[in-house]
């Protein structure tokens, strides 16, 4: 199995900060990875996809980057609407999501 | 707009079967993979498995094969994800999600299954 890896796995930060979550793969999986959003309550909410294509209708302030097994999904400037738990995707073989990462109002 | 709606919650006993459904619409329900996912309470997502819709052909996760069953109705638009005998482990929300490319581009609103004695 590949294990998918986030870090942090809670982040504290405010309105207009620059965040970054860091996603790392047991094994290579080319670019095949995806970022997913998701609030309490709701299903998950595709971002990213394919390591680093946006997502139709997701603000441009997120994006992603990344190949083999480290990546990074970025939120170039916090919004209100931002605060949520974000995960990560490998598809390359079968597939496997990252534990999450919770971000956080400071 | 591409929607995925899926049955309402269930309470169940241990022991009893469930089958829960997912019906897409807008869309060439064929032409897309259905993914499933759990979420064990507080917990992040799961990937369970998938099934062609136009075949009904599966591929699951190994640590799900042979507790759940993945099929399809192509004639309504709809998949469905079945246990024969529930665990309170299996307690958890579940979605479905149209497989584009093998990621999830649109997801549904989430089962609830809750199973308890």
């Amino acid at each position: 199995d590949i294990q998918m890896t986030q870090s942090p796995s809670t982040l504290s930060a405010s309105v207009g900060d620059r965040v970054t979550i860091t996603c790392r793969a047991s094994e290579s999986v080319s670019n095949w990875l995806a970022w997913y959003q998701q609030k309490p309550g709701k299903a998950p909410k595709l971002l990213v996809f394919k390591a680093s294509s946006l997502e139709n209708g997701v603000p441009s302030r997120f994006s992603g980057s990344g190949s083999g097994t480290e990546f990074t999904l970025t939120i170039s400037s916090l919004q209100p609407d931002d605060f949520a738990t974000y995960y990560c995707q490998q598809y390359n073989r079968y597939s496997t999501f990252g534990q999450g990462t919770k971000l956080e109002i400071k | 707009e591409v929607q995925l709606v899926q049955s309402g919650a269930e309470v169940k006993k241990p022991g009893e079967s469930l089958r829960i459904s997912c019906k897409g619409s807008e869309y060439s329900f064929t032409s897309y993979w259905i993914t499933w996912v759990r979420q064990m309470p507080g917990k992040g997502l799961e990937w369970m498995g998938k099934i062609d819709p136009s075949d009904s052909y599966t591929n699951y996760n190994p640590s799900f094969q042979g507790h759940v069953t993945f099929s399809a109705d192509k004639s309504i638009s709809t998949a469905y994800l079945q246990w024969s005998s529930l665990k309170a482990s299996d307690t958890a929300m579940y979605y479905c999600a149209r497989s584009s490319s093998n990621h999830e581009d649109y997801w549904g609103q989430g089962t609830l299954v809750t199973v308890s004695s």
